[in-house]
């Protein structure tokens, strides 16, 4: 089953304007990553954000987490029509019987930015 | 390589064939995944690979579904008898792996079942 949903499903805004997209997740978790992927190409890694994290910037982008409520949003500011994508949130899950962990993905959000 | 590489990028089989996907990590990271993505969805996990610990299979949909790593090297994904429903991009990935970190991804290997 998905750990992580993201919302909206798309989003369509204007080149300039400010996109976030929210994540939700179940479990506890050591970290989460966003990930990005143009179409029909493989996904590439954006930020990380840990638990004991709350906020981190990566240029244009600002990743909040709220481990209490279980969520994370990504904020992409000053958007581009380059900016065009999916974004799909990852969050680790402890394996069963072992210290490894494994990443599973929500369905992503399909950003569109207008020219 | 400096990336991860999939091969074939393309697939087009006949239902039932069997069909293998390759998957050559960059060197040295010991965690390798496979993901299945059907067309507008997310990333389905299917398994993982970490180091010489028992793989983790727990994502593999059905018995068709194998996989094999040899040590921290290639890693091939076989399909048996493929349906239509098999239909996907089928997306590699691999990290150097302490706790959780960054998974680098291949291209993906789009497989049709006709």
């Amino acid at each position: 089953s998905q750990q992580g949903e993201e919302d909206p499903q798309a989003l369509s805004i204007q080149e300039g304007e400010n996109a976030t997209m929210n994540c939700s997740y179940k479990t506890s978790i050591n970290n989460l990553q966003w990930y990005r992927q143009n179409s029909g190409r493989g996904l590439v890694h954006l930020i990380l954000i840990r638990s004991n994290e709350r906020e981190k910037h990566s240029g244009r982008l600002r990743v909040t987490l709220d481990t209490s409520k279980k969520s994370s949003s990504l904020l992409i500011t000053a958007s581009r029509a380059a900016d065009t994508a999916s974004y799909f949130c990852a969050t680790d899950a402890q394996m069963s019987g072992g210290s490894n962990y494994k990443l599973t993905f929500g369905k992503g959000t399909l950003l569109t930015v207008n020219p | 390589g400096a990336g991860v590489s999939q091969s074939p990028s393309n697939k087009v089989t006949e239902k039932g064939k069997d069909v293998e996907l390759r998957c050559d990590p960059i060197s040295g990271h010991t965690a390798l995944y496979w993901y299945r993505q059907r067309l507008g969805q997310g990333l389905e996990f299917l398994i993982y690979f970490q180091g010489n610990s028992a793989p983790d299979k727990s994502g593999l949909p059905s018995d068709r579904f194998s996989a094999e790593r040899t040590g921290e090297s290639v890693s091939t994904l076989t399909i048996q008898r493929t349906q239509q429903e098999d239909s996907a991009v089928y997306l590699c990935a691999s990290s150097f792996l302490l706790g959780t970190g960054e998974l680098f991804f291949g291209e993906g290997s789009r497989l049709t079942v006709l």
